[in-house]
Protein backbone atom coordinates (compact mmCIF):
# COMPACT_ATOMS: atom_id res chain seq x y z
CA UNK A 1 0.00 0.00 0.00
CA UNK A 2 0.79 3.61 -1.02
CA UNK A 3 2.35 5.36 1.65
CA UNK A 4 4.48 9.25 2.68
CA UNK A 5 7.05 9.65 4.85
CA UNK A 6 7.77 13.21 6.10
CA UNK A 7 11.21 13.37 7.94
CA UNK A 8 10.93 16.44 9.84
CA UNK A 9 8.27 16.47 12.32
CA UNK A 10 9.23 19.98 13.79
CA UNK A 11 10.91 22.78 12.08
CA UNK A 12 12.20 25.97 13.93
CA UNK A 13 13.29 28.95 11.65
CA UNK A 14 14.33 32.58 11.95
CA UNK A 15 12.99 34.84 9.56
CA UNK A 16 13.97 34.95 5.83
CA UNK A 17 15.84 31.71 6.40
CA UNK A 18 15.14 28.95 3.91
CA UNK A 19 13.01 26.14 3.72
CA UNK A 20 13.09 22.48 2.71
CA UNK A 21 10.70 20.02 3.67
CA UNK A 22 11.30 16.53 3.09
CA UNK A 23 8.79 14.11 1.95
CA UNK A 24 8.99 10.63 0.09
CA UNK A 25 6.31 8.27 -0.82
CA UNK A 26 6.71 4.42 -0.99
CA UNK A 27 4.91 3.58 -4.47
CA UNK A 28 6.57 4.08 -7.54
CA UNK A 29 4.76 5.09 -11.44
CA UNK A 30 2.15 7.45 -12.27
CA UNK A 31 1.44 9.70 -8.76
CA UNK A 32 -0.37 12.94 -7.97
CA UNK A 33 1.25 15.08 -5.15
CA UNK A 34 0.36 17.42 -3.09
CA UNK A 35 1.11 19.58 -0.20
CA UNK A 36 -1.34 20.91 1.81
CA UNK A 37 -0.63 23.65 4.94
CA UNK A 38 -2.78 24.24 7.98
CA UNK A 39 -2.19 27.55 10.16
CA UNK A 40 -3.33 27.45 13.38
CA UNK A 41 -7.27 26.78 13.60
CA UNK A 42 -7.89 27.11 10.31
CA UNK A 43 -8.65 24.71 7.32
CA UNK A 44 -6.27 22.41 5.65
CA UNK A 45 -5.40 24.84 2.42
CA UNK A 46 -3.72 23.20 -0.94
CA UNK A 47 -0.25 24.77 -1.66
CA UNK A 48 0.79 23.07 -4.08
CA UNK A 49 -0.16 19.91 -6.33
CA UNK A 50 2.22 17.55 -8.78
CA UNK A 51 -0.02 15.97 -11.65
CA UNK A 52 2.31 15.33 -14.65
CA UNK A 53 4.58 17.57 -16.43
CA UNK A 54 7.54 20.16 -15.29
CA UNK A 55 8.80 18.59 -11.99
CA UNK A 56 8.66 21.76 -10.47
CA UNK A 57 5.87 23.44 -9.37
CA UNK A 58 5.22 26.62 -7.83
CA UNK A 59 1.99 27.58 -5.64
CA UNK A 60 0.59 30.06 -3.55
CA UNK A 61 2.82 31.87 -0.95
CA UNK A 62 6.02 31.47 -2.91
CA UNK A 63 6.06 27.98 -2.11
CA UNK A 64 7.51 25.52 -4.65
CA UNK A 65 8.39 21.82 -4.56
CA UNK A 66 9.94 19.76 -6.93
CA UNK A 67 8.69 15.96 -7.95
CA UNK A 68 12.06 13.46 -8.31
CA UNK A 69 10.76 10.36 -9.87
CA UNK A 70 13.89 8.38 -9.17
CA UNK A 71 14.07 9.57 -5.36
CA UNK A 72 10.38 9.09 -4.72
CA UNK A 73 10.30 12.77 -3.77
CA UNK A 74 8.60 15.98 -2.99
CA UNK A 75 9.89 18.18 -1.31
CA UNK A 76 8.45 21.19 -0.45
CA UNK A 77 10.99 24.47 -0.56
CA UNK A 78 10.51 28.41 0.05
CA UNK A 79 13.62 30.53 -0.06
CA UNK A 80 12.75 32.87 2.66
CA UNK A 81 9.77 32.55 5.46
CA UNK A 82 8.12 34.49 6.71
CA UNK A 83 6.66 34.64 10.27
CA UNK A 84 3.49 33.99 8.78
CA UNK A 85 4.24 30.85 7.72
CA UNK A 86 3.96 29.07 10.60
CA UNK A 87 1.53 26.28 10.29
CA UNK A 88 1.93 22.48 10.37
CA UNK A 89 2.63 21.11 6.70
CA UNK A 90 1.39 17.92 5.42
CA UNK A 91 2.38 15.79 1.93
CA UNK A 92 -0.22 13.94 0.59
CA UNK A 93 -0.16 11.12 -2.25
CA UNK A 94 -3.57 10.36 -4.10
CA UNK A 95 -4.07 6.66 -3.52
CA UNK A 96 -4.90 5.48 -7.20
CA UNK A 97 -8.34 5.77 -8.99
CA UNK A 98 -10.27 6.50 -5.52
CA UNK A 99 -10.58 10.01 -4.34
CA UNK A 100 -8.27 9.12 -0.88
CA UNK A 101 -5.29 11.40 -0.49
CA UNK A 102 -2.60 9.40 2.24
CA UNK A 103 -1.27 11.83 4.27
CA UNK A 104 2.24 12.04 5.86
CA UNK A 105 2.57 12.55 9.71
CA UNK A 106 2.82 16.43 9.07
CA UNK A 107 5.87 18.80 9.90
CA UNK A 108 5.15 21.67 12.12
CA UNK A 109 6.57 24.72 11.17
CA UNK A 110 7.58 27.26 13.96
CA UNK A 111 8.91 30.68 12.49
CA UNK A 112 10.81 33.13 14.39
CA UNK A 113 10.53 37.02 13.73
CA UNK B 1 -18.35 30.13 -3.84
CA UNK B 2 -19.10 29.05 -0.64
CA UNK B 3 -16.33 26.40 0.79
CA UNK B 4 -17.04 22.74 2.03
CA UNK B 5 -19.38 23.76 5.27
CA UNK B 6 -19.21 20.91 7.90
CA UNK B 7 -21.62 21.20 11.13
CA UNK B 8 -21.00 21.57 14.04
CA UNK B 9 -18.07 22.88 14.83
CA UNK B 10 -17.39 21.54 18.39
CA UNK B 11 -19.57 18.55 19.81
CA UNK B 12 -19.05 16.98 23.06
CA UNK B 13 -20.09 13.39 23.47
CA UNK B 14 -20.17 10.81 26.48
CA UNK B 15 -19.15 7.47 26.30
CA UNK B 16 -21.27 4.96 24.29
CA UNK B 17 -23.42 8.10 22.72
CA UNK B 18 -23.48 8.00 19.06
CA UNK B 19 -22.85 11.20 16.99
CA UNK B 20 -23.80 12.49 13.51
CA UNK B 21 -21.72 14.70 11.68
CA UNK B 22 -22.25 16.69 8.43
CA UNK B 23 -21.10 18.18 5.79
CA UNK B 24 -22.04 20.25 2.95
CA UNK B 25 -19.72 20.18 -0.17
CA UNK B 26 -18.99 22.93 -2.40
CA UNK B 27 -21.55 23.63 -4.88
CA UNK B 28 -21.51 21.49 -7.77
CA UNK B 29 -18.96 18.76 -6.45
CA UNK B 30 -20.00 15.54 -5.82
CA UNK B 31 -17.35 13.97 -4.17
CA UNK B 32 -17.43 13.94 -0.45
CA UNK B 33 -14.34 12.32 1.75
CA UNK B 34 -13.90 11.96 5.14
CA UNK B 35 -10.59 12.11 7.47
CA UNK B 36 -9.88 11.76 11.01
CA UNK B 37 -7.26 13.60 12.45
CA UNK B 38 -5.47 12.99 16.09
CA UNK B 39 -2.24 14.30 17.24
CA UNK B 40 -0.97 10.53 17.62
CA UNK B 41 -2.32 8.79 13.73
CA UNK B 42 -2.56 12.28 11.79
CA UNK B 43 -4.86 12.48 9.18
CA UNK B 44 -6.00 9.07 8.20
CA UNK B 45 -8.59 8.36 5.27
CA UNK B 46 -12.61 7.47 6.91
CA UNK B 47 -14.47 6.74 3.67
CA UNK B 48 -15.43 8.92 0.37
CA UNK B 49 -19.12 8.72 -1.34
CA UNK B 50 -19.71 9.72 -4.99
CA UNK B 51 -23.52 9.63 -6.18
CA UNK B 52 -24.76 8.28 -2.96
CA UNK B 53 -22.59 5.54 -2.66
CA UNK B 54 -19.54 4.46 -0.88
CA UNK B 55 -16.88 3.83 -3.25
CA UNK B 56 -13.74 3.68 -0.46
CA UNK B 57 -13.39 2.77 3.17
CA UNK B 58 -10.33 3.17 5.36
CA UNK B 59 -9.52 1.13 8.07
CA UNK B 60 -11.93 2.09 10.67
CA UNK B 61 -14.40 -0.40 12.52
CA UNK B 62 -17.96 -0.82 11.33
CA UNK B 63 -18.98 2.24 14.46
CA UNK B 64 -18.01 4.05 11.42
CA UNK B 65 -20.65 4.64 8.91
CA UNK B 66 -21.63 7.58 6.63
CA UNK B 67 -23.91 8.32 3.69
CA UNK B 68 -24.45 10.57 0.92
CA UNK B 69 -28.02 12.13 -0.49
CA UNK B 70 -28.95 13.28 -3.48
CA UNK B 71 -27.80 16.68 -2.79
CA UNK B 72 -24.15 15.62 -2.50
CA UNK B 73 -24.38 16.25 0.92
CA UNK B 74 -23.12 14.33 3.55
CA UNK B 75 -23.60 12.64 6.96
CA UNK B 76 -20.84 10.25 8.94
CA UNK B 77 -22.30 8.43 12.23
CA UNK B 78 -20.32 7.32 15.24
CA UNK B 79 -22.31 4.76 16.87
CA UNK B 80 -20.90 3.83 20.61
CA UNK B 81 -18.54 6.33 20.90
CA UNK B 82 -15.20 6.00 22.85
CA UNK B 83 -12.81 7.83 24.05
CA UNK B 84 -10.60 7.05 21.14
CA UNK B 85 -12.70 8.51 18.72
CA UNK B 86 -11.74 12.07 19.87
CA UNK B 87 -10.82 14.21 16.93
CA UNK B 88 -10.68 16.29 14.37
CA UNK B 89 -13.52 15.39 12.00
CA UNK B 90 -12.87 16.82 8.59
CA UNK B 91 -14.53 16.24 4.94
CA UNK B 92 -13.23 17.26 1.50
CA UNK B 93 -15.03 17.58 -1.37
CA UNK B 94 -14.63 17.32 -5.49
CA UNK B 95 -15.39 17.91 -8.11
CA UNK B 96 -15.26 14.04 -9.02
CA UNK B 97 -13.65 11.43 -7.50
CA UNK B 98 -9.85 10.91 -8.46
CA UNK B 99 -10.53 7.68 -10.92
CA UNK B 100 -13.26 9.02 -13.12
CA UNK B 101 -11.54 12.47 -14.07
CA UNK B 102 -8.41 12.14 -12.54
CA UNK B 103 -6.30 15.42 -11.14
CA UNK B 104 -9.32 16.34 -9.29
CA UNK B 105 -8.22 18.86 -6.19
CA UNK B 106 -9.81 17.90 -2.76
CA UNK B 107 -11.35 21.23 -0.52
CA UNK B 108 -11.51 21.05 2.70
CA UNK B 109 -13.90 21.89 5.73
CA UNK B 110 -12.48 23.34 8.96
CA UNK B 111 -13.93 20.18 10.44
CA UNK B 112 -15.76 19.31 13.14
CA UNK B 113 -13.98 18.50 16.67
CA UNK B 114 -15.48 15.99 18.80
CA UNK B 115 -14.45 14.99 22.12
CA UNK B 116 -15.85 12.14 23.92
CA UNK B 117 -15.74 12.13 27.79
Amino acid sequence: AQSVSQHNHHVILSEAASLELGCNYSYGGTVNLFWYVQYPGQHLQLLLKYFSGDPLVKGIKGFEAEFIKSKFSFNLRKPSVQWSDTAEYFCAVLDGGYNKLIFGAGTRLAVHP
Amino acid sequence: KAGVTQTPRYLIKTRGQQVTLSCSPISGHRSVSWYQQTPGQGLQFLFEYFSETQRNKGNFPGRFSGRQFSNSRSEMNVSTLELGDSALYLCASSLMPGGIVGNTEAFFGQGTRLTVV
